[in-house]
């Protein structure tokens, strides 16, 4: 069975710093893998979609790396903004249709 | 584009009443998923349809729960007798094909006393 760890599971960081957040995963046979971001009260907005055949992804201040065979995603937010304040999911589809989600890491950037 | 549509933003009723959310997917997306949010269990799937045909049910919890999605714009999940436990927010979520992200709308809050 599929099982997505994010840690940590808070993190609080001053304006314009650089941050990582992390993924792992225990079952390397995946289909992609997303980041999403989730404000309070709202739904998920997909950031970024990595397909099993890439490396990494990158939209703006943020870029994501996969690495199949460790099991592990990482999050890159550069500059970080009082804005990028949200909590963060990762979430991995192991083949089929279905994701399998992370608990999260909640993201606060202090001005 | 609305983005995925949910109804209603949130529902209180009381334990053994019935519940029914609703779904509209962004137009042409051919898959749908229900998921359950809770703070102890973080977001799990009850169930995805392709093409309006109920594909992996196995995140049902209980019989209790029931969906459908009579064509490709709509869907309703159904809880009946609704319980205390069933608390929590409820997303749709759809997206055109396996390659392309999932889009999610903004959840129904249940609150069952």
């Amino acid at each position: 069975k599929q099982e997505v760890t994010q840690i940590p599971a808070a993190l609080s960081v001053p304006e314009g710093e650089n941050l990582v957040l992390n993924c792992s995963f225990t079952d390397s046979a995946i289909y992609n893998l997303q980041w999403f971001r989730q404000d309070p009260g709202k739904g998920l907005t997909s950031l970024l979609l990595i397909q099993s055949s890439q490396r990494e992804q990158t939209s703006g201040r943020l870029n994501a790396s996969l690495d199949k065979s460790s099991g592990r995603s990482t999050l890159y937010i550069a500059a970080s903004q009082p804005g990028d304040s949200a909590t963060y999911l990762c979430a991995v589809s192991p083949g089929a249709q279905k994701l399998v989600f992370g608990q999260g890491t909640r993201l606060t950037i202090n001005p | 584009d609305a983005g995925v549509i949910q109804s209603p933003r949130h529902e209180v009723t009381e334990m053994g009443q019935e519940v029914t959310l609703r779904c509209k997917p962004i137009s042409g997306h051919n898959s749908l998923f229900w998921y359950r949010q809770t703070m102890m269990r973080g977001l799990e799937l009850l169930i995805y349809f392709n093409n309006n045909v109920p594909i992996d049910d196995s995140g049902m919890p209980e019989d209790r729960f029931s969906a459908k999605m009579p064509n490709a714009s709509f869907s309703t999940l159904k809880i009946q007798p609704s319980e205390p436990r069933d608390s929590a927010v409820y997303f749709c979520a759809s997206r055109p094909d396996r390659v392309s992200p999932l889009h999610f709308g903004n959840g129904t809050r249940l609150t069952v006393t």
